[in-house]
Parts: structure tokens; C-alpha cells; sequence
């Protein structure tokens, strides 16, 4: 069955420092993408960052980056020179592309970034 | 300008008087969703719409319905509501084009404002 867990509830980094958000998922499907969302305190989801299954190369938005470790089934948000904006909730989701299109999130990991 | 319009944003109402959300995408987007947030648990969906009349089940559907008769509008109808209902619901919407060609089934979904009901 299709999972997401994000081990870590919360995160402090300091500013300007790079911060690594774990997301592990576990899917039977051989094709998934794999999607990071930003929720600031303002309530809206704001896309970030996708992966795909067959990608080879990691996914690089920016400042954003996915450490895409397929065999063991880990796609970590890295966030480099982190800014005081950047405090906020981050969800890890998956999007299996057979026998239905379902779409899982993560519990979240709440980022805080301190001056 | 491209978004996801839920209405209403904030509702509180009783036990059992049915009520409707709806959500409207001006993106042309075939693909549709439904989600509550609840504190711990992230995102659940609750339904999805890979087009017009093609709707399916998510993770959390009991107590739920939708309805896909325009492939701009996706409403959420909660005929019997409960407390336990009580959530913070977002809309989304993406592309689905569904090639065959690997990557091009995954697009990022864009989401309304989220709307808050309470259910008392």
C-alpha cells in the first residue's frame, strides 16, 4: 500500500545554513512522482518541487533540491542558504501512475529558521 | 489570472444540514481533488476526478460525495455533516495527460485557499 512518512515533526536551522527535510515512501508501483509542497502560516500549499520515478538526475528548483535515493526509497527536500521565509510547514507527497491516481501526503515537517 | 476558487472560506452550520463546497479551476485542468487537513496527519484525500464524470475514491471518503458534470467545477457535498467532519478542506487541480510518456502523468497540483468548516 501506498505510504509517506516524515520522521520529523519539527526542525530548527539556523540562517543561511542548508537544512535536509527526510521523506521516505513505499509503493508496488514502478511509476510514481514524488512532490514537495510549502504551507506557510498563511494556510496556502505552494508547490516546490517534483521527482519521477524514471528520473536519473535529482530534481534542482532554485534553492530547492531532492535527494533521490530510489532503492531505498527516500526523496529529502534540501533547502540551501535557508532565509527567514522559509519557516514554515513542508509536505512530501506521492502519485502513483498505475491501476489509479491516487494522490498521499506526509504528516509534515514544521521548518524553523532562526536570525 | 490561473487558480482554484473554493467558496465558501469559512462555514460553521450543525449536525445533518446538508451543505455544499464548491471549487472551480480556470486552468482546463483534467485532473481534480479533494483533501482535508486535520493537525498530524497532513493531507488526506478524500475524492478525485480524472475528468468530467470520471470521479474515484481516496483515502477518507465516507460521509462524502462529489460530483463531476464540468470538467471546470469539482463541489463537495456533504449531505449528513458530523463533527468529526470538522476540518480544513483544500481543492486542487492539475493537467493529466497521460501520454505514456514517462513524467508526463506527473504534474504539480495547484491548490484553492482551503476552506474551514465546523461542524458543531
Amino acid at each position: 500500500a501506498q505510504k509517506i512518512t516524515q520522521t520529523q515533526p519539527g526542525m530548527f536551522v539556523q540562517e543561511k545554513e542548508a537544512v535536509t527535510l527526510d521523506c521516505t515512501y513505499d509503493t508496488s508501483d514502478p511509476s510514481y512522482g514524488l512532490f514537495w509542497y510549502k504551507q506557510p502560516s498563511s494556510g496556502e500549499m505552494i508547490f516546490l518541487i517534483y521527482q519521477g520515478s524514471y528520473d536519473q538526475q535529482n530534481a534542482t528548483e532554485g534553492r530547492y533540491s531532492l535527494n533521490f535515493q530510489k532503492a531505498r526509497k527516500s526523496a529529502n527536500l534540501v533547502i540551501s542558504a535557508s532565509q527567514l521565509g522559509d519557516s514554515a510547514m513542508y509536505f512530501c507527497a506521492m502519485r502513483e501512475n498505475t491501476g489509479g491516481f491516487k494522490t498521499i501526503f506526509g504528516a509534515g515537517t514544521r521548518l524553523f529558521v532562526k536570525a | 489570472e490561473a487558480q482554484v476558487t473554493q467558496n465558501p472560506r469559512y462555514l460553521i452550520t450543525v449536525t445533518g444540514k446538508k451543505l455544499t463546497v464548491i471549487c472551480s479551476q480556470n486552468m482546463n485542468h483534467e485532473y481534480m481533488s479533494w483533501y482535508r487537513q486535520d493537525p498530524g496527519l497532513g493531507l488526506r484525500q478524500i475524492y478525485y476526478s480524472m475528468n468530467v464524470e470520471v470521479t474515484d475514491k481516496g483515502d477518507v471518503p465516507e460521509g462524502y460525495k462529489v460530483s463531476r458534470k464540468e470538467k471546470r467545477n469539482f463541489p463537495l457535498i456533504l449531505e449528513s455533516p458530523s463533527p468529526n467532519q470538522t476540518s480544513l478542506y483544500f481543492c486542487a487541480s492539475s493537467l493529466h495527460k497521460a501520454t505514456g510518456q514517462r513524467g508526463d502523468d506527473n504534474q504539480p497540483q495547484h491548490f484553492g485557499d482551503g476552506t474551514r468548516l465546523s461542524i458543531l
